[in-house]
């Protein structure tokens, strides 16, 4: 069974601050996605990963894949206040796409 | 309309009430998924079709639930005899088929049993 795992769940950053967010999944991938969810909000893709060694950038995140570790990344740079919200991983392979639990960013002035 | 569509928004039903959300997904999208998210949680998988084969409805959590979509466009998630424990956010996702395809979500219906 396709198992993901995020961590930390809950984030508190400092304005200006970086960090980096983990997933780890169990089986075998064919893509994994990154998701933001904004409270009472549906989920915003935000990037898309299909192969060992991706890695993609949109503003101040950083997204990376390593399918031999079963590893993906979001890197958080220079975080500023718009980027609080809650960050989903969720992986995809043959018919399943499964989520990580989420990770919880606050940013603080 | 572009993006994934579903209705209603908002739904409470009384525990015992049977109840059917809607999912219109983005035309020509293949693959379609049903998600389930608690309060503070992700999504949990409930059932994915492609087309109009429901290829797997492995994560509805009993049978109470059911899951449509006859004519592979729009799709129907009905729950029979709601329980206080299905209340949630229920979110709908489509794909187009390809490996490098994203999927789409919808703004998701909130179910709220009383």
């Amino acid at each position: 069974e396709l198992k993901v795992e995020q961590n930390p769940l809950f984030l508190s950053m400092q304005e200006g601050k970086n960090y980096t967010i983990y997933c780890n999944y169990s089986t075998t991938s064919d893509r994994l996605y990154w998701y933001r969810q904004d409270p009472g909000k549906s989920l915003e893709s935000l990037f898309v990963l299909l192969s060992n060694g991706a890695v993609k950038q949109e503003g101040r995140l950083m997204a990376s894949l390593d399918t031999k570790a079963r590893l993906s990344t979001l890197h958080i740079t220079a975080a500023v206040h718009d980027l609080s919200a809650t960050y989903f991983c969720a992986v995809h392979n043959n018919n399943d796409m499964r989520f990580g639990a989420g990770t919880r960013l606050t940013v603080k002035p | 309309g572009a993006g994934v569509s579903q209705s209603p928004r908002y739904k409470v039903a009384k525990r015992g009430q049977d109840v059917a959300l809607r999912c219109d997904p983005i035309s020509g999208h293949v693959s379609l998924f049903w998600y389930q998210q608690a309060l503070g949680q992700g999504p949990e998988f409930l059932t994915y079709f492609q087309n109009e084969a429901q290829l797997d409805k492995s994560g509805l959590p009993s049978d109470r639930f059911f899951a449509e979509r006859p004519e592979g466009s729009v799709s129907t998630l009905k729950i029979q005899r709601t329980q206080q424990e299905d209340s949630a956010v229920y979110l709908c996702a489509s794909s187009f088929e390809g490996r490098s395809t994203e999927a789409f979500f919808g703004q998701g219906t909130r179910l709220t049993v009383v």
